[in-house]
């Protein structure tokens, strides 16, 4: 089935420790997202990717990297965990065939920081 | 300044009647979309509507409708004949000009819904 998988879907994390999200898709969408949710804050953009190659800073980027070898993959990671990136993550992608285009989401991963 | 304003943090519908869900958004710019998401208890995020800002009619899919007034600049989902299936949370958001570079989605906080029978 096309979509956008994510892994892990949850992940306790001791704080100081280093993590990877994984975000892959099978559209071959251009453009790629990572998203934070939080209560009462709806989502935030962390980083985007137009194309492969290239990256982009969203609303809230800081304590997070991401890169984009090739078309599919898009993994967030964060150096250094502390317990405000408890959050959920959710990772989207976009054809940008069109302006009218929706982004696809993934089922999101579950993260918390101790 | 916020971008995209959703000031229902909750609302209450009874079954088979419609309900809409207000959205309000701050943009200088000539050229921009309008989404709607719905995110089940469940989680994922499902994309309902779209519109944009020189569209001439407000969208329909379904059950669904934007109530477009762009000089208020509002963007309001109607769901009409409200099912239990449609208790969710419902985010706007907004996507501002058009090119490569302006893909990337404001959303607002959201309104949850919750359907009663």
């Amino acid at each position: 089935i096309a979509g956008i998988t994510q892994a892990p879907t949850s992940q306790i994390l001791a704080a100081g420790r280093r993590m990877t999200l994984r975000c892959t898709q099978d559209m071959r969408h251009n453009a790629m997202y990572w998203y934070r949710q939080d209560l009462g804050l709806g989502l935030r953009l962390i980083h985007y990717s137009n194309t492969a190659g290239t990256t982009g800073k969203g609303e809230v980027p800081d304590g997070y990297s991401v890169s984009r070898a090739n078309t599919d993959d898009f993994p967030l990671t964060l150096a250094s965990a502390v317990p405000s990136q408890t959050s959920v993550y959710f990772c989207a992608s976009s054809s940008q065939g069109g302006s009218n285009q929706p982004q696809h989401f993934g089922d999101g991963t579950r993260l918390s920081i101790l | 300044a916020q971008k995209i304003t959703q000031t229902q943090p909750g609302m209450f519908v009874q079954e088979k009647e419609a309900v809409t869900l207000d959205c309000t958004y701050d943009t200088s710019d000539p050229s921009y979309g309008l989404f709607w998401y719905k995110q089940p208890s469940s989680g994922e995020m499902i994309f309902l509507i779209y519109q944009g800002s020189y569209d001439q009619q407000n969208a329909t899919e379904g059950r669904y409708s934007l109530n477009f007034q762009k000089a208020r600049k509002s963007a309001n989902l109607v769901i009409s004949a409200s099912q239990l299936g449609d208790s969710a949370m419902y985010f706007c958001a907004m996507r501002e000009g058009w090119g490569d570079s302006s893909y990337k989605l404001i959303f607002g906080s959201g309104t949850r819904l919750l359907v009663r029978p």
